[in-house]
């Protein structure tokens, strides 16, 4: 079946600094999402790719939908404390279900 | 607009009993559900998928008689856990389509089963 892998799995960083994640799948997707989990929270949508190729900001985060489709990035630039949690790719073809990594834990250090 | 109702957020129940936990589109309407459950530490992994009025479609090693699914409406879904255990112990989430692609996520329900 579709897998997804995250990297890193966990990150420890100081406020201010940059920060950037990656996801890669053995198939291809039509559709990245990434999410952002907060402890005892569903999960909430940070950016949403639709097109390969595709850099779509929010804010202070930026994310690419990859060239062959089987991959994408999130940078998020001059974190803050409140961008702790876990953040999830997850990635789906139309009209079926998303698949999730298995997430990337983000520490902000004061 | 795609807001979503889940709850309860959070509830402790006793081995064998059952929990019913419902789902909400309150601005639209979700021709298609489906349910997450996430163990601790861990990703989001599918349970089932279920079309208003049709029977759900379940993801290998999910007991369709221990996780009953009633979608009946296209505002409103729910997951019965019968007969819970200990080990059906999870955070369940769910997430209705709204549109073709329109993904939105409940807040969630943290499942204790004491």
């Amino acid at each position: 079946g579709q897998q997804l892998n995250q990297s890193p799995q966990s990150m420890f960083i100081q406020e201010g600094e940059d920060v950037s994640m990656n996801c890669t799948s053995s198939s291809i997707f039509n559709t990245w999402l990434w999410y952002k989990q907060d402890p005892g929270e569903g999960p909430v949508l940070l950016i949403a790719l639709y097109k390969a190729g595709e850099l779509t900001s929010n804010g202070r985060l930026t994310a690419q939908f990859g060239i062959t489709r089987k991959d994408s990035f999130l940078n998020i630039s001059a974190s803050i404390p409140s961008d702790v949690g876990i953040y999830f790719c997850a990635g789906n073809n139309y009209g079926q279900n998303f698949v999730f990594g298995p997430g990337t834990r983000l520490s902000v250090l004061p | 607009g795609a807001v979503v109702s889940q709850h309860p957020s959070r509830v402790i129940c006793k081995s064998g009993t059952s929990v019913k936990i419902e789902c909400r589109s309150l601005d639209f309407q979700a021709t298609t559900m489906f349910w997450y459950r996430q163990f601790p530490k861990q990703s989001l992994m599918l349970m089932a998928t279920s079309n208003e009025g049709s029977k759900a479609t379940y993801e290998q090693g999910v007991e369709k008689d221990k996780f009953l699914i009633n979608h009946a409406s296209l505002t409103l879904s729910t997951l019965t856990v019968t007969s819970a255990h200990p080990e059906d112990s999870s955070f369940y989430i769910c997430s209705p389509m709204h549109g073709n692609y329109g993904y939105t996520f409940g807040s969630g329900t943290r499942l204790t089963v004491v």
